[in-house]
């Protein structure tokens, strides 16, 4: 069974870089897949951050594009968000899933989600 | 940008049919999919490539997409069932969610 785990702080300063990284176990990245970063402020809906192969290709969403990069860590079996210059608009439940991409796009496995409040 | 649009609510007696519908320009032409989201919890896969349902989902739910809009209903909706819905597509390699709806089981 495929499992994700997501870990980093739960608070970050405004100006600054949010960091976070999502532990898989039960599969191992480097096999294949494709594993993404959503997030969904409180009480709204859900929006999706980027997407990263075990190569490293990424593909993230235009309107966060200049701020963001995904990484991937196969020998952990890791792979990480990170957001610069964050405001208080980047508050939110961060979660990572594995990106299905095949015929359309989906997520079939999540981690339970970690939230990240900006604040000083 | 691509937007998906969902109606805000939906309501519905338990035992009876739930409709929810995201619409969007030429959806037919890509696939949808949903996901439940109960209070607290990450979201669940319900419906993939329009209609297929992943291991473990009952067969009461179900999904089609035609023109611009897909639809996933509910058939003999229990009260287990309220929760929050999102629909997902993509477009022009971007991962686009709907807005949300929230299915009340009256």
């Amino acid at each position: 069974q495929v499992q994700l785990q997501e870990s980093g702080p739960g608070l970050v300063k405004p100006s600054e870089t949010l960091s976070l990284t999502c532990t898989v176990s039960g599969y191992s990245i480097s096999s294949g897949y494709y594993w993404a970063w959503i997030r969904q402020p409180p009480g709204k809906g859900l929006k999706w951050i980027g997407t990263i192969y075990r190569s490293g290709s990424t593909y993230y969403n235009p309107s966060l594009k200049r701020r963001v990069t995904i990484s991937v860590d196969t020998s952990k079996n890791q792979f990480s968000l990170k957001l610069s210059s964050v405001t208080a608009a980047d508050t939110a439940v961060y979660y990572c899933a594995r990106n299905i991409i095949t015929s359309g796009r989906y997520f079939d496995y999540w981690g339970p989600g970690t939230l990240v409040t900006v604040s000083s | 940008s691509y937007e998906l649009t969902q109606p805000p609510s939906v309501s519905v007696s338990p035992g009876q049919t739930a409709s929810i519908t995201c619409s969007a320009g030429e959806l037919g032409n890509k696939y949808a999919c949903w996901y439940q989201q109960k209070p607290g919890q990450s979201p669940v896969l319900v419906i993939y490539q329009d209609t297929k349902r992943p291991s473990g989902i009952p067969e009461r739910f179900s999904g089609s997409n035609s023109g611009n809009t897909a639809t996933l209903t509910i058939s003999g909706t229990q009260a287990m069932d309220e929760a929050d819905y999102y629909c997902q597509a993509w477009d022009s390699s971007t991962v686009v969610f709907g807005g949300g709806t929230k299915l009340t089981v009256l």
